[in-house]
C-alpha cells in the first residue's frame, strides 16, 4: 500500500515564476492537506481539499491556490514567486470521517528554493 | 486564534536520562498529535491524542493530554542516540485545520 507521494522532490525557480507541486493521497483516504515548513519551524497550514473543494484556508495570500482531482490527488500552485517562499512544502492525507481517530499521513516533501 | 508553544526548543540529553518535552495551546480542542522529523525528512506520526487524561505509550516515549489545563506532554525515558530528531505537538483547530508548535530540537548524547 503506498503511502502519500509527492513530486518533484527538489524544485529551483526564480522569483516571480510560478510553479505547481503535486501529491497523491494514501490509498483510502479523501482528504488532502497541503503545508509550509520554513526552515527551523513548524508546519503551517495552507489550506485543505475535499470532494473536489477548499475545505479551509489557512493564513496564505491568494498567491497560493490548488485543486483537487476525481481520484483526490491535488496540486499546490504558487504564483509570483517571493524568496520567502522557500520551504519545504508538505501534503498530508486523511479520510474525513468526522470525529474518531482521524489522522493525517503527511509525504516526502517537495523542497522548493526560489532564488 | 490557536496557538501552541512547545518547551524547550531545544534540549540536550544524555543517554539514559528521563525529561520531559511539554505543549500548551490557547483553546479548547480534544485532539492533540505529536510528530517525530528527522533533518530533512517529512513528519512520522507518534501519537494520537483523543480525549481528557488519554496516555499512550510507544517504546521510550510516553505522551498525555490534559484537556483542562489545555497542556500534551511527551516524556522520554531513559533516552537513546536513536531519539535524536525535532519533535512537533499539533492542535486540530476548526476541525482537520492543525496547528503546530515551533518544534523541539532533540538532541542525545552518549
Amino acid at each position: 500500500d503506498a503511502g502519500v507521494t509527492q513530486s518533484p522532490t527538489h524544485l529551483i525557480k526564480t522569483r516571480g515564476q510560478q510553479v505547481t507541486l503535486r501529491c497523491s493521497p494514501k490509498s483510502g483516504h479523501d482528504t488532502v492537506s497541503w503545508y509550509q515548513q520554513a526552515l527551523g519551524q513548524g508546519p503551517q497550514f495552507i489550506f485543505q481539499y475535499y470532494e473536489e473543494e477548499e475545505r479551509q484556508r489557512g493564513n496564505f495570500p491568494d498567491r497560493f491556490s490548488g485543486h483537487q482531482f476525481p481520484n483526490y490527488s491535488s496540486e499546490l500552485n504558487v504564483n509570483a514567486l517571493w524568496l520567502g517562499d522557500s520551504a519545504l512544502y508538505l501534503c498530508a492525507s486523511s479520510l474525513l470521517s468526522g470525529r474518531g481517530a482521524y489522522e493525517q499521513y503527511f509525504g516526502p516533501g517537495t523542497r522548493l528554493t526560489v532564488t | 486564534e490557536l496557538k501552541v508553544e512547545q518547551n524547550p526548543l531545544f534540549l540536550s540529553m544524555q543517554e539514559g536520562k528521563n525529561y520531559t518535552i511539554y505543549c500548551n495551546y490557547s483553546t479548547t480542542s480534544d485532539r492533540l498529535y505529536w510528530y517525530r522529523q528527522d533533518p530533512g525528512k517529512s513528519l512520522e506520526s507518534l501519537f494520537v491524542l483523543l480525549s481528557n487524561g488519554a496516555v499512550k505509550q510507544e517504546g521510550r516515549l510516553m505522551a498525555s493530554l490534559d484537556t483542562k489545563a489545555r497542556l500534551s506532554t511527551l516524556h522520554i525515558t531513559a533516552a537513546v542516540h536513536d531519539l535524536s530528531a525535532t519533535y512537533f505537538c499539533a492542535v486540530d483547530y476548526n476541525n482537520n485545520d492543525m496547528r503546530f508548535g515551533a518544534g523541539t530540537r532533540l538532541t542525545v548524547k552518549p
